[in-house]
């Protein structure tokens, strides 16, 4: 099993449209969960952290579930530059190693 | 917002030749990662180097790679005799001061070997 599974899309959307995808996690033990965005030929880049509570930011929801353990991220109000590759990212427990997802695939269009 | 340099931003090599890749971390960190990702997968783990040391490596980085430290605030990932399946973007990453806070990444070099 991977470590990480995510739902590779691509999703393709309108403006405005709100979009949702998941990520799975084989380690149990792992610590922390981020979703990362990456654009063509680019490098990862911090969209969030995933907190086990569920977060919010501006159009952004990630929920965890640790139970079943998977991420989600939800998109609301989808803009045109929301485009990217979006990468579920995990902790390796005892360390600060990542361990990445293949990415979801997100395209918005006018 | 602090930032990881890596330099070149795109390197052409030989098949057979050395490359040096070059990064410099955000400053006092004491970890340090480098991670590779070819084209069309998935970002992978390389090595991580923790005081002047390696603390981990992945299958990935085999006798051909080394990483050094070689002054105060430069880190180098060497590959002694390129392959073509070492085509790649290769990055660098700094852990953050709190875990929840996320990684920062280097812009990347991409190396393709012909």
């Amino acid at each position: 099993r991977k470590e990480v599974e995510q739902d590779p899309g691509p999703f393709n959307v309108p403006e405005g449209a709100t979009v949702a995808f998941n990520c799975t996690y084989s380690n149990s033990a792992s610590q922390s969960f981020f979703w990362y965005r990456q654009d063509c030929r680019k490098e990862p880049k911090l969209l969030m952290s995933v907190y086990s509570s569920g977060n919010e930011d501006g159009r952004f929801t990630a929920q965890l579930n640790r139970a079943s353990q998977y991420i989600s991220l939800l998109i609301r109000d989808s803009k045109l530059s929301d485009s990217a590759t979006y990468l579920c990212v995990v902790n390796t427990p005892n360390d600060y190693k990542l361990s990445f997802g293949a990415g979801t695939t997100v395209t918005v269009r006018a | 917002e602090p930032e990881v340099t890596q330099t070149p931003s795109h390197q052409v090599t030989q098949m057979g030749q050395e490359v040096i890749l070059r990064c410099v971390p955000i400053s006092n960190h004491l970890y340090f990662y480098w991670y590779r990702q070819i084209l069309g997968q998935k970002v992978e783990f390389l090595v991580s180097f923790y005081n002047n040391e390696i603390s981990e490596k992945s299958e990935i980085f085999d006798d051909q790679f080394s990483v050094e430290r070689p002054d105060g605030s430069n880190f180098t990932l060497k590959i002694r005799s390129t392959k073509l399946e070492d085509s790649a973007m290769y990055f660098c990453a700094s852990p953050p001061d709190r875990l929840p806070d996320g990684y920062t990444f280097g812009s990347g070099t991409r190396l393709t070997v012909v």
